[in-house]
């Protein structure tokens, strides 16, 4: 079956321009996740939207960062006046509807973004 | 807060070697630990979810236990290939369910 995608693969984008970000979850996962790696750097956590609950938006770097989710599927991360720090992979992922975090994460294949 | 702590922070290993990591997380208000395996250039994958103490699972050479009482769960992989080279993370679920990460054990096995 398909799984998570995300669009585009690769955007190389200027400094100050805003850039969107795009992941279709796998279909009927309540969770999706947005998560970033700068270079030499792990997994960091960016914002996490569960069902219809508020999105926990704890790992947002600043306010140029958003996020959302439209009717519980396909998420977009916006960025706004695009900085080169910001420069890195953006991975989406999701998982189903299990109770208490036992449910898997599937991770689409990313975003990498170049900001010149 | 909850602190997921992964050691050790990086491991080299010849082919054939076995070897293990931990990953240290809260004892309390336990849910579940994930395993993942990350490899360069591609996204993570799962390995395990473990939600019982003293379970073991085993995928191939790879396998992990759980000690939820004291708060560890240890990966193994016996007899290293060159092809288990990645970044091994665990997370713990928060109370709402949400994924934390560890820095992850990256590990590199020369041929």
């Amino acid at each position: 079956g398909a799984g998570v995608s995300q669009s585009p693969s690769n955007k190389v984008t200027e400094k100050g321009k805003d850039v969107e970000l795009r992941c279709d979850p796998i279909s009927g996962h309540t969770a999706l996740y947005w998560y970033r790696q700068s270079l030499g750097q792990g997994l960091e956590f960016l914002i996490y939207f569960q069902g219809n609950s508020a999105p926990d938006k704890s790992g947002l770097p600043s306010d140029r960062f958003s996020a959302e989710r439209t009717g519980g599927s396909v998420s977009t991360l916006t960025i706004q006046r695009t900085q080169q720090e910001d420069s890195a992979v953006y991975l989406c992922a999701s998982s189903p509807p299990r109770t208490s975090g036992r449910a898997e994460q599937f991770f689409g294949p990313g975003t990498r973004l170049t900001v010149l | 807060i909850l602190n997921v702590e992964q050691s050790p922070q990086s491991l080299h290993v010849q082919e054939g070697d076995s070897t293990n990591f931990t990953c240290s997380f809260p004892s309390s208000n336990f849910y579940a630990l994930h395993w993942y395996r990350w490899e360069t250039a591609k996204s993570p994958e799962a390995l395990f979810v473990m939600t019982l103490n003293g379970d073991e699972k085993k995928k191939g050479r790879i396998s992990a236990t759980l000690n939820t009482k004291e708060g560890y769960s240890y990966l193994y992989i016996k007899g290293s290939q060159p092809e288990d080279s990645a970044t091994y993370l665990c997370a713990f679920p928060s109370n709402t369910g949400k994924l934390i990460f560890g820095q992850g054990t990256t590990l590199q096995v020369k041929p």
